[in-house]
């Protein structure tokens, strides 16, 4: 079974410091995981994926993350923050309670918020 | 491409009433998921569909909750008789091969 947990609730920066938003998985085979993001009355729109290729991945407007497979983690980062980068993001591991892969599986999400 | 669409977008109905949500996937995309997303239990899965059969229901709270996918471009998801508790945003994703889903902007249900 895989299981995913954001490790804060809510994270608060400065406009132009860095950002940095916790997630630690657990899948039983070498997972696929995703980092999406939500902003206020809108949908989820993906911001990255890692699949086995580079452990380090880079994702639409600045944020990159890092697989490291020894610490169970994929945190998410981002040099420089911006007032339009508050919002809501979702670590996901694919694979459900079932085991399919095609199954994605949320962490309870991190509130970010911006000030400035 | 025009995304995953959803309608409507909000939805109010009164306690008993049936409800349909419907959605569009992305064409040419085989995977259809509904989820549910509220403040007390975050996003659920509640249902998916590869080629437009049902693959996995476990997620669907109750008999109440119905989906259907009759053709490749076009799904329900369909609560009768609604109830309060339902009240949730709940959206469509589409998926190809890549395990990557796209998502639809949701409907915001209230059931008074």
């Amino acid at each position: 079974a895989q299981s995913v947990t954001q490790l804060d609730s809510h994270v608060s920066v400065s406009e132009g410091t860095p950002v940095l938003l916790r997630c630690n998985y657990s899948s039983s085979y070498s997972p696929s995981l995703f980092w999406y993001v939500q902003h206020p009355n809108k949908g989820l729109q993906l911001l990255l994926k890692y699949t086995s290729a580079a452990t380090l991945v880079k994702g639409i407007n600045g944020f990159e993350a890092e697989f490291k497979k020894s610490e169970t983690s994929f945190h998410l980062t981002k040099p420089s923050a911006h007032m339009s980068d508050a919002a809501e993001y979702f670590c996901v591991v694919s694979g459900g309670l079932s085991g399919s892969a095609r199954q994605l599986t949320f962490g309870s999400g991190t509130q970010l918020t911006v000030l400035p | 491409d025009a995304g995953v669409i959803q309608s409507p977008r909000h939805e109010v109905t009164e306690m008993g009433q049936e409800v349909t949500l419907r959605c569009k996937p992305i064409s040419g995309h085989d995977y259809l998921f509904w989820y549910r997303q509220t403040m007390m239990r975050g996003l659920e899965l509640l249902i998916y569909f590869n080629n437009n059969v049902p693959i996995d229901d476990s997620g669907m709270p109750e008999d109440r909750f119905s989906a259907k996918m009759p053709n490749a471009s076009f799904s329900t998801l369909k609560i009768q008789p609604s109830e309060p508790r339902d009240s949730a945003v709940y959206f469509c994703a589409s998926s190809s091969l890549a395990h990557e889903q796209f998502f639809g902007p949701g409907t915001r249900l209230t059931v008074l």
